[in-house]
């Protein structure tokens, strides 16, 4: 399968603590986008990188929030001192141009 | 965030009707996506649409990218079960350097009553 791939798939964590979601982007895919998704919204943009680049992010990603892309190929999220506020769908997609192909999400429970 | 308008909400519709659906913006798009996405799973591509007045057919779903381009339509011929799910359209401005970013619409949930 050579799709956008993230992992995991679920996250539970109390509130306060760390956390870390990774994706996989399509492999010759240059461009990997974050978004979030709550539950009756349409996704919502975070940020975006071209290569490891990151060149665009949102007023939602608070500080708590970093996202990295060391090599220009997989992709982290991180979420400090987690609050119930986070609790989300969160989605990464990568593209090589306009159309942009998500991954299956990580769903985030902050309890 | 932004978010743009879909309509309508919901849809219950029987196996075999056709479906419409649209999406509007305050802003213009140079770019227009339809994404499907079933519970628990990422969207997924549908239709994209390049041009304004721009129509384009992928099997039973047909897409136009509204003259303004400040809105776009998806209709859906003859629908099928695994047609049920919510559909979002997503606008993308790629005038400069860094705007590649997705705004997305507020879904339309489509069912099918047996």
């Amino acid at each position: 399968d050579t799709g956008v791939s993230q992992n995991p798939r679920h996250k539970i964590t109390k509130r306060g603590q760390n956390v870390t979601f990774r994706c996989d982007p399509i492999s010759e895919h240059n461009r990997l986008y974050w978004y979030r998704q709550t539950l009756g919204q349409g996704p919502e943009f975070l940020t975006y990188f071209q290569n490891e680049a990151q060149l665009e992010k949102s007023r939602l990603l608070s500080d708590r929030f970093s996202a990295e892309r060391p090599k220009g190929s997989f992709s982290t999220l991180e979420i400090q001192r987690t609050e119930q506020g986070d609790s989300a769908m969160y989605l990464c997609a990568s593209s090589l141009a306009a159309e942009q192909y998500f991954g299956p999400g990580t769903r985030l429970t902050v309890t | 965030g932004q978010q743009l308008n879909q309509s309508p909400q919901s849809m219950f519709i029987q196996e075999g009707e056709d479906v419409s659906m649209n999406c509007t913006s305050s802003s213009i798009f140079n770019t227009w996506l339809w994404y499907k996405q079933d519970p628990g799973e990422g969207p997924v591509l549908l239709i994209a649409l390049y041009k304004a007045g721009e129509l384009t057919s992928n099997g039973r779903l047909t897409a136009q990218f509204g003259i303004t381009r400040k809105d776009s339509f998806l209709n859906i011929s003859a629908s099928i079960p695994s047609d049920v799910g919510i559909y979002f359209c997503a606008g993308q401005l790629l005038a400069n350097f860094g705007n590649e970013k997705l705004t997305f619409g507020t879904g339309t949930r489509l069912t099918i009553i047996p």
